[in-house]
């Protein structure tokens, strides 16, 4: 079973700065099958980026995904004030879905 | 617009029964999986399971097989997951999402339900 570990637990910014969040697998896995979802309080998870890459529809520019193997990164390039939130990575492989614990990026 | 409308909330004591529901509209809803994932208070997100309702074809997360059953009916779009004994462990918030992609090329969740919450409570 792989496992996925995110890296920090808690990213502590301020608007306008660059955030980076890991996500790490236990043994390489296809990009192909790497996604990203922003979680709001009291809300359901939202797709921003799957295929380790690309972007879903309508997510802003300033999110990037990257990465291969057993190391994929998400960026967000200038915080802006709604993307503080908590993030999880997804991996689908060997029959099972696989969700990182998140990553909560908070104001500073 | 694809839409998941998940039922409300749901209060119940252990040992009890319960069945939510997740309606789709604005897609084919046969022909995209839809999973369920839980989310305990305070904790990330767990894939329970999935099921293809153009032919009820199910797969279960070895962690919840034999805890939970998963069904849908195409007839009026809906999916569900129920349960026949609650425990107070099962407390959580519960999703329903659609898949999308292909199994060979890459899959991912794109639509979200809002969520059921779900206490158990003597």
């Amino acid at each position: 079973e792989i496992v996925l570990t995110q890296s920090p637990g808690t990213l502590s910014l301020s608007p306008g700065e660059r955030a980076t969040l890991s996500c790490r697998a236990s043994q390489s896995v296809s990009g192909s099958y790497l996604a990203w979802y922003q979680q709001k309080p009291g809300q359901a998870p939202r797709l921003l980026i799957y295929g380790a890459s690309n972007r879903a529809t309508g997510i802003p520019d300033r999110f990037s995904g990257s990465g291969s193997g057993t190391d994929f990164t998400l960026t967000i390039s200038r915080l802006e004030p709604e993307d503080f939130a908590v993030y999880h990575c997804h991996h689908y492989g060997n029959s099972l879905f696989t969700f990182g614990p998140g990553t909560k990026v908070d104001i500073k | 617009e694809v839409h998941l409308e998940q039922s409300g909330a749901e209060v119940r004591k252990p040992g009890e029964s319960l069945k939510i529901s997740c309606k789709g509209s604005g897609y084919g809803f046969g022909s995209y999986w839809i999973a369920w994932v839980r989310q305990m208070p305070g904790k990330g997100l767990e894939w329970m399971g999935i099921i293809y309702p153009g032919d009820s074809e199910t797969r279960y997360s070895p962690s919840f097989q034999g805890q939970v059953t998963i069904s849908a009916d195409k007839s009026i779009n809906t999916a569900y997951v129920q349960w026949t004994s609650l425990k107070a462990s099962d407390t959580a918030m519960y999703f329903c999402v659609r898949l999308s992609g292909w199994w060979h090329l890459g899959v991912y969740f794109d639509y979200w339900g809002q969520g059921t919450p779900v206490t158990v409570s003597s």
